[in-house]
């Protein structure tokens, strides 16, 4: 089946530091790939969704020079938080697409920032 | 706009039935999933409708009505390990790319 590798699984970085997070599609190709946040005890808000080789469509109050987005091969996308602050302390998973699927959820990243 | 809603929280008893509902009001429709999340973990699959009608897989079963923007998940046969997250998700077919609008979530407790 679609396996989903996503990198790191928890991170604690200081304020102000900026952290990439990994999402790779293990066996197959993931033309799409949606990455979500997760705050506690709420449901999962989709903040883009990116296309291999093009540039993401940011949802509605996501700031895209604050989550940059790169998916530059098939199997390979990265979600930067630049310049992290405690409020980006969330739950982040990706979810990678081949073709038109709701996708693969990758493992997800526990980020606190202090 | 977009919406999804969910009871928040739910509780039932080990070996019975339960039965999770989820509403919806989107601009387009495509698909309703249901996933599982543990805490902590990321959700994984459960069920899909894009038709009216009943879609049963094991102890796990999921309706639909597209013209009540209706579905419930059905947990037969309850285990401890069925305690989790429930999240009922739409597949918005507006753009180039089918996305899934997610619900609100139940976190079902399942006691002895």
């Amino acid at each position: 089946g679609a396996v989903v590798s996503q990198h790191p699984s928890w991170v604690i970085c200081k304020s102000g530091t900026s952290v990439k997070i990994e999402c790779r599609s293990l066996d197959f190709q993931a033309t799409t790939m949606f990455w979500y946040r997760q705050f506690p005890k709420q449901s999962l808000m989709l903040m883009a969704t990116s296309n291999e080789g093009s540039k993401a469509t940011y949802e509605q109050g996501v700031e895209k020079d604050k989550f940059l987005i790169n998916h530059a091969s098939l199997t390979l996308s990265t979600l930067t938080v630049t310049s992290a602050h405690p409020e980006d302390s969330s739950f982040y998973i990706c979810s990678a697409s081949a073709g038109g699927g709701p996708g693969t959820f990758g493992s997800g990243t526990r980020l606190t920032v202090v | 706009g977009q919406n999804i809603d969910q009871p928040t929280e739910m509780t039932a008893t080990e070996g019975a039935i339960v039965q999770i509902n989820c509403t919806y009001q989107t601009s387009g429709f495509n698909g309703l999933f249901w996933y599982q999340q543990h805490a902590g973990e990321a959700p994984t699959f459960l069920s899909y409708n894009v038709l009216d009608g009943l879609e049963e897989k094991g102890r796990f079963s999921s309706f639909l009505s597209r013209s009540k923007g209706y579905s419930y998940l059905l947990l037969k046969e309850l285990q401890m390990k069925d305690s989790a997250s429930y999240l009922c998700a739409v597949r918005d077919e507006g753009g180039a790319t089918n996305k899934l609008i997610f619900g609100t979530g139940t976190l079902l407790a399942v006691q002895p």
